[in-house]
Formats: structure tokens, sequence, C-alpha cells
């Protein structure tokens, strides 16, 4: 059964701070992975999707990589703002089935 | 598009009584799902069909949880009869099927209050 850590499970920096949340999953045989964002009281979004043959994506201040050899994805937000504040969740895809992390609140401080 | 469309959006219902908890996907997927968040869990998959088919259960936790999907567009989650420890947020998701490079669309929710 794959199992999806993230560490920390929350996080304070200071705004402008480059930062990184971490995602490890036990099974490798994956199809791709999500990273999404949650604000308070409302769904998810999706942020990158990476192939399982691909290594990163990026989307603007956001790249995420993954290494499936070691069971690792990370995501990396640069010049972190006030309104990243949110948290971030990793999903694994696994035949149209996703399992998720349980998520890292990040908090961005002015 | 309107993208994933959940009502209600917040549900306070008494121990014993029947909730119903609609969704209506975006226009073109064909896969839908339904999650459930706690704080103690997380996310949890309940059931997801594929062309208005169920598809896995597995995650649905007892024979009070049922759900039907009788068209391309709209879905429900029943729980009959509803108790407290069912209180969370329910999510309702969809996506095209057999692309492997197609994202997840989640709606905003549904807020279950079981007093």
């Amino acid at each position: 059964k794959q199992e999806v850590t993230q560490i920390p499970a929350a996080l304070s920096v200071p705004e402008g701070e480059n930062l990184v949340l971490n995602c490890s999953f036990t099974d490798s045989a994956i199809y791709n992975l999500q990273w999404f964002r949650q604000d308070p009281g409302k769904g998810l979004t999706s942020l990158l999707l990476i192939q399982s043959s691909q290594r990163e994506q990026t989307s603007g201040r956001l790249n995420a990589s993954l290494d499936k050899s070691s069971g690792r994805s990370t995501l990396y937000i640069a010049a972190s703002q006030p309104g990243d504040s949110a948290t971030y969740l990793c999903a694994l895809n696994a035949g149209n089935m996703l399992t998720f992390g349980g998520g890292t609140r990040l908090m961005v401080k002015p | 598009d309107a993208g994933v469309i959940q009502s209600p959006r917040h549900e306070v219902t008494e121990m014993g009584q029947e909730v119903t908890l609609r969704c209506k996907p975006i226009s073109g997927h064909n896969s839908l799902f339904w999650y459930r968040q706690t704080m103690m869990r997380g996310l949890e998959l309940l059931i997801y069909f594929n062309n208005n088919v169920p598809i896995d259960d597995s995650g649905m936790p007892e024979d009070r949880f049922s759900a039907k999907m009788p068209n391309a567009s709209f879905s429900t989650l029943k729980i009959q009869p509803s108790e407290p420890r069912d209180s969370a947020v329910y999510f309702c998701a969809s996506s095209r099927r057999g692309r492997t490079n197609e994202k997840l669309f989640f709606g905003s929710g549904t807020q279950l209050s079981v007093l």
C-alpha cells in the first residue's frame, strides 16, 4: 500500500525566503505526482503535475522535482510571499487513484 | 467552465438524519471522485467512478454510505443514518480518465457537521 509522508507538518518563514517542501513515498510504481495548494475552508488547487518519466516541472516561482528511485519529491518556492500561505499537499497517482500526503501548512510572514 | 460544483456548501444535521451531498463534475470529465477530509485522517478516497460506473468503493467506511452517478453530469453521496463521526469536509473531484497527464480538479467541498 502506498504511503505518502510530508515533513514538516508546518513551516513558518519570513517573506522573501526561498523554501523547500518535502514529500516522500514508499512505492515508486506511479504514473505521476501532483502538488496541490489548499487555502483554509477551500478546495484543492493543482499547482504542478510531474509525469513518472519527468524529473521536474516549473510554474512561475514554483519548481517541483521527482526522484522515483529515492521515493522523494520536493516543491521549491522562490521568493516567498504572504499570499503563498496555505497548506501544500502532494499526491501520487498509481492507476487513476490519488494517494495524498498529510500536507505542510506554510505561513509566510510579512 | 465553472469548475466542479458541490452543494450544499455547509450542512448541519442531527444524528440519525439522512444527508445527501451533490456534485456536478467539469463537462467532458469522465472520472469522478469523492474524498473526505478530517484533521485526524487527512484526505481519504471514498469512491470513484469512470463513465458513471463505480470502480472502487473500498474507501466507503460503512454501509451507511452510498454513492450514485446517474449521468455524466451529476453524482450524489448519501449518508443514512448520519453519525457525529461523519463530520468532515467532503470533496468531489473530476478528471479525464485514461490520461495520466490529466490534473485532478476539486470542488470547494461540503462542510458536514452531525450533531
